[in-house]
């Protein structure tokens, strides 16, 4: 069964400095990795994914994510924080198959803080 | 703004009774997806319906059951409430025919079960 996890519940960061989110995942084959954003009273908010080629994605809102498949991570990161980042990050995986269901397996987010 | 729409934003029942979660997709999109979000449970996936199939099976109770139209309009049936049913569900739509694809989230409907 595929599996991903974010060992910090809550990270904070002051504004300025650099921030990462911490996700690894537990799936046979290669996945498809996804970060998402939530702000309170909101639905998600797609920032990237990874599906192939180059290990380093870049998303929105000037966040970045590097996968690392000998280490199975796929950590969220943002050369300098701002205060509105403030907010609960999950990351998700899913399994290339094709024709496969295409759900979404969730961590359990992170509670990010950005603090002036 | 993600496209994908969701009614009502807030429902107030009480246990036992029935609802009806309203989703409708982004313009083309084809497949589905229903999410609960609760404090205990976290994001949890609950179905997937593809172009008024369905395609995919989570940890939907029994109680619960779905639906994709023709206009490809989707809801979601919870019936005989229950307390822990309290959540914040979540509809997603992605195109359904490409590897990879995105699935883009609506902004949720929030049950209150008293």
């Amino acid at each position: 069964a595929q599996s991903v996890a974010q060992p910090e519940d809550q990270v904070n960061v002051a504004e300025g400095n650099p921030l990462t989110v911490k996700c690894t995942y537990s799936v046979s084959g290669n996945p498809y990795l996804f970060w998402y954003v939530q702000y309170p009273n909101r639905g998600l908010q797609f920032l990237l994914k990874y599906i192939t080629g180059d290990n380093l994605v870049k998303g929105s809102y000037g966040f970045e994510a590097e996968f690392n498949k000998s280490q199975t991570s796929f950590h969220l990161k943002k050369p300098s924080a701002l205060v509105s980042d403030s907010a609960l990050y999950f990351c998700a995986v899913r399994l290339p198959l094709l024709g496969s269901a295409r759900q979404l397996t969730f961590g359990s987010g992170t509670q990010l803080t950005v603090l002036p | 703004d993600s496209g994908v729409t969701q009614t009502p934003k807030h429902l107030i029942t009480a246990t036992g009774q029935r609802v009806t979660l309203r989703c409708s997709p982004r313009s083309g999109d084809l497949s589905v997806y229903w999410y609960q979000q609760s404090l205990d449970q976290g994001l949890q996936f609950l179905i997937q319906y593809y172009n008024g199939e369905e395609r995919a099976k989570g940890n939907i109770l029994e109680r619960f059951s779905a639906q994709q139209f023709p206009d490809l309009h989707s809801e979601l049936n919870l019936s005989s409430l229950e307390l822990g049913d309290s959540a914040l569900y979540f509809c997603a739509s992605s195109g359904g025919a490409g590897e990879g694809e995105t699935q883009y989230f609506g902004p949720g409907t929030r049950l209150l079960v008293l």
